[in-house]
């Protein structure tokens, strides 16, 4: 049983270049969100998708941009890479349309940006 | 000031102790709250999730929690090696986002 699968797992960049994060849920959850972990600031909100076909901004949405794909599939996008964007990237998905289903995460990617 | 802070440690035990980490918070809003487990280099896995104030058990984990205080705890009994880990505290209320706070590491000596 797979759950929420992320790729690729390890990425270093350059500053300026554009990447894509992959992530996709074979749980059939309507929710999916993209996360950073950075050292001592716990987990924060980047963008979250409620349902197919929608999206919507988080904590700290500047950077990045989304594409909800299709029911499974949620991908975050870098447009210009900056070195503060250097972080572990997890995504989660949750059954519910709301915020009070417990959230299922993946193992994350690690991006590195020089 | 964080709407949720937590003790980020590490804390270091003997195998067998009890554990008790905690979290506290801000928003009196906030009803649902979760301990999330993470293990190095693995995504945070859903450990316990309770809705308003009290207890709950499951197996040698306790969650409590206490909104007088705005007071999270989870409480681990006869811990063992294998719960070495990072533990996060994460709450919300309804229809909003989760906050998590910067997590607790964990070492059980054997």
């Amino acid at each position: 049983n797979a759950g929420v699968t992320q790729t690729p797992k390890f990425q270093v960049l350059k500053t300026g270049q554009s990447m894509t994060l992959q992530c996709a849920q074979d749980m059939n959850h309507n929710s999916m969100y993209w996360y950073r972990q950075d050292p001592g600031m716990g987990l924060r909100l980047i963008y979250y998708s409620a349902s197919e076909g929608t999206t919507d901004k988080g904590e700290v949405p500047n950077g990045y941009n989304v594409s909800r794909l299709n029911k499974r599939e949620f991908s975050l996008r870098l447009e210009s890479a900056a070195p503060s964007q250097t972080s572990v990237y997890f995504c989660a998905s949750s059954e519910g349309q709301g915020h009070a289903q417990p959230q299922h995460f993946g193992d994350g990617t690690r991006l590195s940006i020089l | 000031q964080k709407e949720v802070e937590q003790d980020p440690g590490p804390l270091s035990v003997p195998e067998g102790a009890i554990v008790s980490l905690n979290c506290t918070y801000s928003n009196s809003a906030f009803q649902y709250f979760m301990w999330y487990r993470q293990y190095s280099r693995k995504g945070p896995e859903l450990l316990m999730y309770t809705y308003s104030s009290g207890n709950k058990e499951d197996g040698r984990f306790t969650a409590q929690v206490d909104k007088s205080s705005k007071y999270i705890s989870l409480f681990i009994r006869d811990s063992q090696p294998s719960d070495s880990a990072t533990y996060l505290c994460a709450t919300m209320e309804y229809g909003n986002k989760l906050v998590f706070g910067a997590g607790t590491i964990l070492r059980v000596k054997s």
